[in-house]
């Protein structure tokens, strides 16, 4: 299995565009999480789906983010409009199940708001 | 709200030396807890996974403990090589959340 996908790696944008980040989760996993990491905050979760459901969206920052899950293999998280205090790395992560499940990451994307 | 503490923030060793990596928590109802490790610019990778009801796990050099009820967790690296410099985490599982330290960063010195 390639694991789970993420793009792009790295974005650079200007304040007050849209950001768009993609994930692939791993084949046959029924959860994804998308978590934020900064050097002062560490690692946040953002959003939590479960079967494509939104289940907890409670560590998205405010409404300027916002994410979905049109099917098992794909999600999207949104930034519009961007801020520079946007700038972290964002990890999507996936596992098989919820409470017992081994969690796998890829490899984040590093976005930078100028 | 779950707590995760790991000290020490950074470690130096000569290669060859055992390493023991320390997470504690403070709720001790968790589902399970994940070892996992960082490199610069990567994801991360997961290492081990203990179940609550386990007392430890291991994966060739590495050993991992569980003590839930004084919520521990110690992260055993035997013989370190250079190899394994990274930042390791721990991370606790209670629900569907993960709560994660800030990390241990480990150099190991060739």
């Amino acid at each position: 299995d390639a694991g789970v996908i993420q793009s792009p790696r790295h974005e650079v944008t200007e304040m007050g565009q849209e950001v768009t980040l993609r994930c692939k989760p791993i084949s046959g996993h029924n959860s994804l999480f998308w978590y934020r990491q900064t050097m002062m905050r560490g690692l946040e979760l953002l959003i939590y789906f479960n079967n494509n459901v939104p289940i907890d969206d409670s560590g998205m920052p405010e409404d300027r983010f916002s994410a979905k899950m049109p099917n098992a293999s794909f999600s999207t998280l949104k930034i519009q409009p961007s801020e520079p205090r946007d700038s972290a790395v964002y990890f999507c992560a996936s596992s098989h199940t919820t409470n017992t499940g081994e969690l796998f990451f890829g490899e984040g994307s590093r976005l930078t708001v100028l | 709200k779950q707590e995760v503490t790991q000290i020490p923030a950074a470690l130096s060793v000569p290669e060859g030396e055992n390493l023991v990596l320390n997470c504690s928590f403070t709720d001790s109802a968790i589902y399970n807890l994940q070892w996992f490790r960082q490199d610069p610019g990567k994801g991360l990778t997961s290492l081990l996974l203990i179940q609550s009801s386990q007392r430890e796990q291991t994966s060739g050099r590495l050993n991992a403990s569980l003590d839930k009820s004084s919520g521990r967790s110690t992260l055993y690296i035997a013989a370190s090589q250079p190899g394994d410099s990274a930042t390791y985490l721990c991370a606790v599982g209670h629900d569907y959340k993960l709560s994660f330290g800030a990390g241990t960063t480990v150099t190991v010195r060739a």
